[in-house]
């Protein structure tokens, strides 16, 4: 069954306190593991997409890492404005799934403390 | 620049009572989904629509019907709304072709309360 794993749930850290968010995975075959994230009251908004194990993407102080088995968003010197929920979802390649479904995380909310 | 656009914003209704989500996007896209979000439980997909003219259910789909009225509008129905359908729901839409892996674009979702 295709599975999406995200820890820890909620994360406060003060200002300019650098950590990670994980996003465990299981599928058959991946097609492509996404990076969102939602403000209160808000849609998902798109982050990253990873396609391999072993890829990373960055933008500003975020950082995306993929494996064979997770991802995680590593957050750097992290700043108030990237308090919100950050979503991890996955488009899986399987019996079951076609490739037309994601399968989403319940999402990490992060507070980033002045 | 709309993207995906959902109305209402806000709904209440009553136990019982019918209504319709309206979604639609300018983007071209050929598939369309409806999410519900619930606290603790991430979105979860009760329809979607990989092309004009198709429709297949989710994981949650007991309680809803969907309209795949044209490439651009996806709509949703509750026929008999209950207080378990009190939710936050987005819709989203992705072009799909082959074994792309693009990412869905959401709208900012329409918060249902059924009392």
């Amino acid at each position: 069954e295709d599975q999406v794993t995200q820890s820890p749930e909620a994360l406060r850290l003060q200002e300019g306190e650098s950590s990670s968010l994980n996003c465990s995975y299981t599928v058959s075959g991946l097609r492509g593991l996404f990076w969102y994230r939602q403000d209160p009251g808000k849609g998902p908004e798109f982050l990253f997409t990873l396609y391999s194990a072993g890829e990373e993407k960055e933008k500003e102080r975020l950082k995306a890492t993929l494996t064979k088995k997770e991802s995680f968003l590593h957050i750097t010197a992290p700043k108030p404005e990237d308090s919100a929920t950050y979503l991890c979802a996955v488009q899986a390649d399987s019996i079951t799934n076609t490739g037309n479904q994601f399968y989403f995380g319940t999402g990490t909310s992060l507070t980033v403390i002045p | 620049n709309a993207g995906v656009t959902q109305t209402p914003k806000f709904q209440v209704l009553k136990t019982g009572q019918s209504m319709t989500l309206q979604c639609a996007q300018d983007m071209n896209h050929n598939s369309m989904y409806w999410y519900r979000q619930d606290p603790g439980m991430g979105l979860r997909l009760i329809y979607y629509s990989a092309s004009e003219g198709t429709t297949d259910k989710g994981e949650v789909p007991n309680g809803y019907n969907v309209s795949r009225l044209n490439k651009r509008e996806f709509s949703l129905r509750l026929e008999s709304a209950a207080p378990s359908q009190t939710s936050v729901y987005f819709c989203a839409s992705i072009h799909l072709k082959g074994r792309s892996n693009q990412p869905q674009h959401f709208g900012d979702g329409t918060r249902l309360s059924i009392l």
